[in-house]
C-alpha cells in the first residue's frame, strides 16, 4: 500500500510570500501518477497539477509542481518519493486546503491527508 | 461547459442504503472514467472506486468492496453509487469526478458533492 504524507499539516504565510508544500510517498512511484488539488471551504477539490509538474488548464503559472531530483519532463520509468507544490506570490484566494494524490490509472488511488494554507 | 451535477443531501438511519447520482454534461460520457471519493468531516479525501461508463470495468477500493455498487446509465449520462449497510462513520460528503483514461491521468472536474448524514 502506498501512503502519501503531506507536510506541514498547516502552513501560515502572508500574501506575497512563497508557499512550499511537500508530499512524500512511502515507496518510489511513477511521477506521471502524482497530482495536486486545491480545495476551498464548502467547495469540491480543483485540479492544479497532474503528472507531477503539468499545470491544469486555467491554473496560474504561480503554481508549480516538482519531483525532487527529476527534470520537468516525462521519461519512461522516472520515479521518486518526494514531490513539491510551490505557490509563488501568494494571493488571498490561494489560502485553502491542498491535497496530493497518487492514482496509477487503474486500481490504486490514494490521497495525502492535506496541508492547510493559512493566512 | 463540462460539469458533473450530483443529487441532493440525504439523511439515513444506520443499516439503511443510499443511492447517489452524478449527471455529466458538456463532454462525451463514455470517453472518461467516473470515480467516487468521499470526505468525512475534518478528514482528508478517501477514494471509493471507479467505473468505466462503457461498462467494461469497475474497480472498488478494498475498504468498500461488498458494500458499494457502481453503475451507469449511458442514456442519461448518469453514474450512480449505492452504499449499503450504512454506519454513522459513513457520514461524509461524497464526490464524483471525471477522470482521464490516458497517462497521465487526472480528476477534473469534480461534482459539487452530496452530503450523506447517517444518524439514528
Amino acid at each position: 500500500e502506498i501512503v502519501l504524507t503531506q507536510s506541514p499539516v498547516t502552513l501560515s504565510l502572508s500574501p506575497g510570500e512563497r508557499a512550499t508544500l511537500s508530499c512524500r510517498a512511502s515507496q518510489s512511484i511513477d511521477i506521471r501518477y502524482l497530482a495536486w488539488y486545491q480545495q476551498k471551504p464548502g467547495q469540491a477539490p480543483r485540479l492544479l497539477i497532474y503528472g507531477a509538474f503539468m499545470r491544469a488548464s486555467g491554473i496560474a503559472d504561480r503554481f508549480s509542481g516538482r519531483a525532487s531530483g527529476i527534470p520537468d519532463r516525462f521519461v519512461a520509468g522516472e520515479s521518486g518519493t518526494d514531490f513539491t507544490l510551490t505557490i509563488d506570490r501568494l494571493e488571498p484566494e490561494d489560502f485553502a486546503l491542498y491535497h496530493c494524490q497518487y492514482y496509477d490509472g487503474s486500481h490504486l488511488c490514494t490521497f495525502g491527508q492535506g496541508t492547510k494554507l493559512d493566512i | 461547459q463540462v460539469q458533473l451535477v450530483q443529487s441532493g443531501a440525504e439523511l439515513k438511519k444506520p443499516g439503511a442504503s443510499v443511492k447517489l447520482s452524478c449527471t455529466a454534461s458538456g463532454y462525451t460520457f463514455t470517453n472518461y472514467y467516473i470515480h467516487w471519493v468521499r470526505q468525512a468531516p475534518g478528514h482528508g479525501l478517501e477514494w471509493m472506486g471507479m467505473i468505466n461508463p462503457t461498462g467494461v470495468s469497475i474497480v472498488y477500493a478494498q475498504n468498500f468492496q461488498g458494500r458499494v455498487a457502481l453503475t451507469v446509465d449511458t442514456s442519461t449520462d448518469t453514474a450512480y453509487m449505492e452504499v449499503t449497510s450504512l454506519r454513522t462513520e459513513d457520514t461524509a460528503i461524497y464526490y464524483c469526478a471525471r477522470v482521464r483514461r490516458f497517462i497521465p491521468p487526472w480528476f477534473d472536474p469534480w461534482g459539487q458533492g452530496t452530503l450523506v448524514t447517517v444518524s439514528s
